[in-house]
């Protein structure tokens, strides 16, 4: 079954403010765990990934946060543009052959103007 | 520099015939996967496959569903006689290797609408 959940279906945020999206699991074997965004009519586009022998990683304002021991991880965006409005996907490399990734529901972010 | 490229975008079909959907993966990689996603959900896993060779299909309907990467030409994602269920968004990754820390990069899907 699914081993990656997500807290909340949506957030809205003011553009400008950070967000913080949350994402929970369940198999304490995972050790690889990607961010994807989805806009509408797209396909998921890969933003960043955190391996478990890391408890944080930064891009261009993201940042993801690893918490093994209560096994969640979250994506915080730093001063949220309108562009950054789209669903945001947490997923888990569940197979120790590569290749099958988890993903969990989802969350939509809406930044308001 | 073309990312992963699927078509059709969009495919109309009528319950029983035959829906088949085409993946190019990115310039350099051999390793395809496909995911389907219903409205409103995330992306199930289907299947794997590298150049000629399916290495996990535990995600594919046991019946009606098959998928292909040849040697030369795209991977192709093949539903035979299918039925409103299977109305739904499909999306096609690629990656480098099979390194379970290599990114999956993704095409923009293929919409498959049953009538």
């Amino acid at each position: 079954g699914e081993s990656v959940g997500l807290h909340l279906p949506t957030l809205s945020v003011q553009e400008g403010d950070n967000s913080i999206i949350n994402c929970a699991y369940s198999n304490s074997a995972s050790d690889y765990f990607i961010w994807y965004k989805q806009e509408s009519g797209k396909g998921p586009q890969f933003i960043i990934d955190i391996r478990s022998n890391m408890d944080k990683r930064q891009g261009q304002r993201v940042t993801v946060l690893l918490n093994k021991t209560v096994k969640h991880l979250s994506l915080q965006i730093a001063a949220t543009q309108p562009g950054d409005s789209a669903v945001y996907f947490c997923a888990e490399n569940a197979s120790v052959q590569g290749g099958k990734l988890i993903f969990g529901q989802g969350t939509e972010l809406s930044v308001k103007p | 520099n073309a990312g992963v490229m699927q078509n059709p975008r969009h495919l109309v079909r009528r319950r029983g015939q035959e829906a088949r959907l085409r993946c190019s993966p990115m310039k350099g990689h051999s390793h395809v996967y496909w995911y389907r996603q219903l409205p409103e959900e995330g992306l199930k896993f289907m299947v794997y496959l590298q150049k000629e060779n399916i290495i996990d299909e535990s995600g594919m309907p046991k019946e009606r569903f098959s998928a292909e990467f040849p040697k030369e030409g795209p991977s192709i994602l093949r539903i035979q006689q299918v039925v409103r269920g299977d109305s739904a968004a499909y999306f096609c990754a690629s990656s480098l290797s099979r390194d379970r820390d290599q990114p999956q990069h993704f095409g923009d899907g293929t919409r498959l609408s049953i009538l």
